[in-house]
């Protein structure tokens, strides 16, 4: 079954770097875009970045654009998202998830939690 | 690009039928028949229960169901039971955004 594993997560000072990864396995990760989408803690649920499936098109929300690069190695069946100039309202879980239909996502992984504070 | 509205909450006893709004505008919702909704259990990663529109991914229960009319989506929850108790989004493909717009979120309680 599919299943969608990030890493990365923790702790870092605004202003810096951090970048997650999401493993993926049992689907043929090479022909699926690929979402990140976060959720800060007790708030709802944001898209963040969307990569197509040869990693040619990205987009990237208003609030993330010209700071995050979302990025993709389809021959090691992963996804990126490198985050710089972090701050504090970048803290949130942040969820990879698999595109099923036109702005829709399934088979999400777990989430990896990221926390911007000095 | 704004959330599209949802109730803060609805609820329910056991075994009937709620039915939570996801209203947008005509350059999302209204527009397109691309919204999905999905279940989030807190701690817990969001689950797809309807996309486009009223299309079920296979495995989700057929007590889920989705409509919409106008710039109005919805998503109706028949038989109500505990484990429905959860966090629903909707989400809208949107012509102002190359990404999507997720729904301010509804809490359901059963009763």
């Amino acid at each position: 079954q599919v299943q969608l594993v990030e890493s990365g997560g923790g702790v870092v000072q605004p202003g810096k770097s951090l970048r997650l990864s999401c493993a993926a396995s049992g689907l043929t990760f090479r022909s699926y875009a690929m979402h990140w989408v976060r959720q800060a803690p007790g708030k709802g649920l944001e898209w963040v970045a969307v990569i197509s499936y040869d990693g040619s098109k990205t987009y990237y929300a208003d609030s993330v654009k010209g700071r995050f690069t979302i990025s993709r190695d389809n021959s090691n069946n992963t996804l990126y998202l490198q985050m710089n100039s972090l701050k504090a309202e970048d803290t949130a879980v942040y969820y990879c998830a698999k595109e099923e239909a036109v702005a829709s996502a399934s088979n999400w992984g777990q989430g990896t939690l990221v926390t911007v504070s000095s | 690009q704004s959330a599209l509205t949802q109730p803060a909450s609805v609820s329910g006893s056991p075994g009937q039928s709620i039915t939570i709004s996801c209203t947008g505008t005509s350059s999302d919702v209204g527009g397109y028949n691309y919204v999905s909704w999905y279940q989030q259990y807190p701690g817990k990663a969001p689950k797809l229960l309807i996309f486009d529109v009223s299309n079920r991914p296979s495995g989700v229960s057929h007590r889920f169901s989705g409509s919409k009319s106008g710039n109005t989506a919805s998503l109706t929850i028949s038989g109500l039971q505990a484990d429905d108790e959860a966090d629903y989004y909707c989400s809208s493909f949107t012509i102002t955004s190359t990404l999507g717009v997720f729904g301010t979120g509804t809490k359901v309680t059963v009763l």
